[in-house]
């Protein structure tokens, strides 16, 4: 198994914290990527990284950023938490001549 | 606006029998597909892909067959096992962009005993 380590795996909040989710990984891979599955609408891209420091947006970006300041580590912040972001979010890291691989997810609900 | 369909939610298959999984696509710049299974409480893990200039591949009992005219891709099961019961993703990778893959809806399937 490709080394990707998600924290928390569960997460309980109320509308309008803050909420931060990590993804680790130990393979040195080049991108990184979030992503959220909701029931009908599969995995949706919320945001990226290319390298350190180079991130751009996805599909679904609004409410969310992100930071990457080592290889290692990719984070995803809610700024202020909304009942439409519970969702399962999962992390992924890819080079370029590899499939991606995915993080196990992260559970967040917001009440 | 969603470049990759999957319209079925969900399959039932009886055991031993084939399992067709379709996905439809409509970015003519995607040029490479991939097909990823999913576990309750796990996350995906990649199953087999194709690029855009083959037509057909093929690992064990998984092939992949991809016909661009159509902008088609489909994922046949042979024969199809218990464990096969999952949820299977399909992905397309553009030219453009850091790797990106866009995926569809997601089919669930059920190899019934």
């Amino acid at each position: 198994d490709a080394g990707i380590t998600q924290s928390p795996r569960h997460k309980v909040t109320e509308t309008g914290t803050p909420v931060t989710l990590r993804c680790h990984q130990t393979e040195n891979h080049r991108y990184m990527y979030w992503y959220r599955q909701d029931p009908g609408h599969g995995l949706r891209l919320i945001h990226y990284s290319y390298g350190v420091k180079d991130t751009d947006k996805g599909e679904v970006s609004d409410g969310y950023s992100v930071s990457r300041s080592k290889t290692e580590d990719f984070l995803l912040t809610l700024e202020s938490a909304t009942s439409s972001q519970t969702s399962v979010y999962f992390c992924a890291i890819k080079d370029p001549n590899t499939e991606a691989f995915f993080g196990q997810g992260t559970r967040l609900t917001v009440v | 606006d969603q470049q990759v369909k999957q319209n079925s939610p969900s399959l039932s298959v009886q055991e031993g029998r084939i399992s067709i999984l379709n996905c439809d696509y409509t970015n003519s710049m995607f040029d490479y597909f991939l097909w990823y299974k999913k576990y309750p409480a796990e996350g995906p893990t990649f199953l087999i892909s194709i690029s855009s200039i083959k037509d057909k591949n093929e690992d064990g009992r998984f092939t992949v067959f991809l016909n661009k005219s159509a902008k088609h891709l489909s994922l046949h099961i042979v024969p199809s096992q218990p464990g096969d019961s999952a949820v299977y993703f399909c992905a397309a990778r553009g030219i453009q962009g850091a790797q990106k893959l866009v995926f569809g809806q997601g089919t669930r399937l059920t190899i019934n005993p």
